[in-house]
């Protein structure tokens, strides 16, 4: 059972433009969420996190919105960059169970020149 | 956030082998974590290493298979015993602490049986 689901596969923006990156979870005990950035060869970097909270949390050009109701939350890059381009994972946490992260199958983001 | 290296970074390994990976990391910190990687699929979490005592094992994954060291605060290894071919993955440490649930992660080690 996936507990947290990233459905796009892929997105291709173009640069300058807004990446809207998506990502749904299944268990309620979930509380942290973050979004991870990672380049081929190299270990996934931390981008961004939010508790939950909070509904809204911003990073200079990351945001990440979430919305617990929908078991849903997104993550905005603006303006989009070609250094940009990554696959962007999505996980999940339940604070206190010994920090175990939920991750979900990853969006590979391409951002056009 | 710590810096984190792990040796290999890459390694081809033969069937019934065995490889053991190293995760450094330069300042003390509570949690280190190993994940997997398989290709084309996300990030599992294999175990807790725990220091001075038995890594946790999650669901799947067993002492025998993945034996895990963490003599101190900054320092684990990863075994993979008896290699078979469904083991090639990408092995990846994190570390975290208990003040927050991020976790930071190490390069990677990316492994080939053949």
């Amino acid at each position: 059972d996936q507990q947290v689901k990233q459905n796009s596969p892929s997105l291709s923006v173009q640069e300058g433009r807004i990446s809207i990156l998506n990502c749904d979870y299944t268990n309620s005990m979930f509380d942290y969420f973050l979004w991870y950035k990672k380049y081929p060869a190299e270990g996934p970097t931390f981008l961004i996190s939010i508790s939950s909270i909070k509904d809204k949390n911003e990073d200079g050009r990351f945001t990440v919105f979430l919305n617990k109701s929908a078991k849903h939350l997104s993550l905005h890059i603006v303006p989009s960059q070609p250094g940009d381009s990554a696959v962007y994972f999505c996980a999940a946490s339940v604070t206190g169970a010994n920090s175990k992260l939920t991750f979900g199958k990853g969006i590979t983001l391409s951002v056009r020149p | 956030s710590a810096v984190i290296s792990q040796k290999p970074s890459r390694d081809i390994c033969q069937r019934g082998t065995s490889l053991t990976i190293q995760c450094q990391v330069d300042s003390q910190v509570t949690m280190m974590f190993w994940y997997r990687q398989q290709p084309g699929q996300s990030l599992t979490l294999i175990a807790t290493a725990n220091q001075g005592s038995e890594a946790t094992y999650e669901s799947g994954f067993v002492i025998d298979k993945f034996p895990i060291s963490r003599p101190n605060l900054t320092f684990s290894t990863l075994t993979v015993s008896n290699m078979s071919p469904e083991d090639s993955s990408i092995y990846l440490c994190s570390v975290g602490t208990k003040y927050t649930d991020t976790q930071y992660f190490g390069p990677g080690t990316r492994l080939t049986v053949l």
